[in-house]
């Protein structure tokens, strides 16, 4: 079975520039999260959809960040302007969701955003 | 947010020591796992502990979950190269709307 997909793996961009992230996750999780992780750091969560469906973006800075999850699968993280701050690994993560379990989560192995 | 502490930050021990991870908390979770990243990847999850006074082994590695539920630590034996990572606890379940809380993790080094 398939993880959970990220692309692309390293993005360099120069400050004031437009990136986004895509994340498909494993065939079946409805929950799925952004994770942003600076170096040595735990992941914080920027945003966790049910479905198609927002449920927590409190941590989402929404001035410059945005995501969608259209149809419930595969998600998408911008970042219009990146700033030098937004350097950091974004990782995707997905799990069952709900009462289905204790909300083990499956991570992609991330994209790293280097903004210039 | 529910605080995770972890200590120590940094271990740097040799191949063959023993070494414990503390992962620390004032609030109570319905359940906590461990994950290991490796430098570039994801975190991988190890273990997920939802009992107080729940241990589980996993080969070399012994987990547990203190028995309010507020705590937990991980015990390496005989620790070898491969066990290098950051070692991450999280917590969460129905009272934070199962979504994880992650501590800031323990970074372990194992030298031959």
């Amino acid at each position: 079975e398939a993880g959970v997909v990220q692309s692309p793996r390293y993005k360099i961009i120069e400050k004031k520039q437009p990136v986004a992230f895509w994340c498909n996750p494993i065939s079946g999780h409805n929950t799925l999260y952004w994770y942003l992780q600076n170096l040595g750091q735990g992941p914080e969560l920027l945003i966790r959809y049910e479905n198609e469906e927002a449920v927590d973006d409190s941590q989402l800075p929404k001035d410059r960040f945005s995501a969608e999850r259209l149809k419930g699968v595969d998600s998408t993280l911008k970042i219009q302007p990146a700033e030098l701050g937004d350097s950091a690994v974004y990782l995707c993560a997905s799990s069952l969701g709900g009462a289905s379990g204790y909300n083990e989560q499956f991570f992609g192995p991330g994209t790293r955003l280097t903004v210039l | 947010t529910q605080l995770l502490e972890q200590s120590p930050q940094f271990l740097s021990i040799q191949e063959g020591e023993n070494l414990t991870v503390y992962c620390n908390s004032s609030s109570v979770f319905s359940s906590l796992q461990w994950y290991r990243q490796e430098p570039g990847e994801g975190p991988v999850l190890l273990v997920t502990v939802v009992t107080g006074g729940e241990v589980k082994k996993l080969k070399r590695l012994t987990f547990q979950f203190g028995d309010a539920r507020k705590d937990s630590s991980l015990h390496i034996t005989a620790a070898q190269p491969g066990d290098t990572g950051l070692y991450l606890c999280a917590g969460g379940g129905a009272n934070s709307g199962y979504a994880l809380n992650f501590g800031k993790g323990t970074s372990l080094l194992v030298t031959p």
